[in-house]
């Protein structure tokens, strides 16, 4: 099926650095969501959003949903040792609660080094 | 905030055999979705699963193969039937959750998921 266009694969930072990744699609979305999964976890959810151009905010994280509905990114600023995960972008057709299942990203590794 | 669970957490089974992976929510939900994460790879949606119709499954996955149950509003079970070493996978169920039931947004959440390895 359709994968979201997600870059980078993966990162390599220092501690304290910023964070940027995004997402792209073919087709639009009516939802955009990103989740960073740990190993042996499931996905849990960081941010959701479902305005064409809004910028919503989660403590350190910040993610845009792109005005044309194919794309989002997903910043990080000042990284810390248990950002250490994937990160996933997800799209979803319906809008803020919809009955459609989730479009994932292939996922960003970020790695920290000390 | 609802807890989602599933069981078993991970298994390891011979080829041609089954396995039944159970979803439990502490919440009644609409909507449950089952998914499949290949190692290494991302989530790819099996099915739709609502409570007391037919699950609607994405294409290349069929109810022959994966046959789902939904008998209420806070369970769901997958099945994966006559397993080969290609179904070993992490199968996730995630449920549509109201905003702060949860988190603070309407959306999917995740259980922890269940690892398959195939022998």
């Amino acid at each position: 099926g359709q994968q979201l266009n997600q870059s980078p694969q993966s990162m390599f930072i220092q501690e304290g650095e910023d964070v940027s990744m995004n997402c792209t699609s073919s087709s639009i979305f009516n939802t955009w969501l990103w989740y960073k999964q740990d190993p042996g976890e499931g996905p849990v959810l960081l941010i959701a959003l479902y305005k064409a151009g809004e910028l919503t905010s989660n403590g350190r994280l910040t993610a845009q949903f792109g005005i044309t509905r194919k794309d989002s990114f997903l910043n990080i600023s000042a990284s810390i040792p248990s950002d250490v995960g994937i990160y996933f972008c997800a799209g979803q057709r319906g809008s803020g609660g919809g009955a459609d299942g989730l479009t994932f990203g292939k996922g960003t590794h970020l790695i920290i080094q000390p | 905030s609802a807890v989602i669970s599933q069981k078993p957490s991970r298994d390891i089974c011979q080829r041609g055999t089954s396995l039944t992976i159970q979803c439990q929510v502490d919440s009644q939900v609409t909507m449950m979705f089952w998914y499949r994460q290949q190692p290494g790879q991302s989530l790819t949606l099996i099915a739709t699963a609502n409570q007391g119709s037919e699950a609607t499954y994405e294409s290349g996955f069929v109810i022959d193969k994966f046959p789902i149950s939904r008998p209420n509003l806070t369970f769901s079970t997958l099945t994966v039937s006559n397993m080969s070493p290609e179904d070993s996978s992490i199968y996730l169920c995630s449920v549509e959750l109201p905003e702060g039931l949860a988190g603070v947004w309407e959306t999917q959440y995740f259980g922890p998921g269940t690892r398959l390895l195939v022998l």
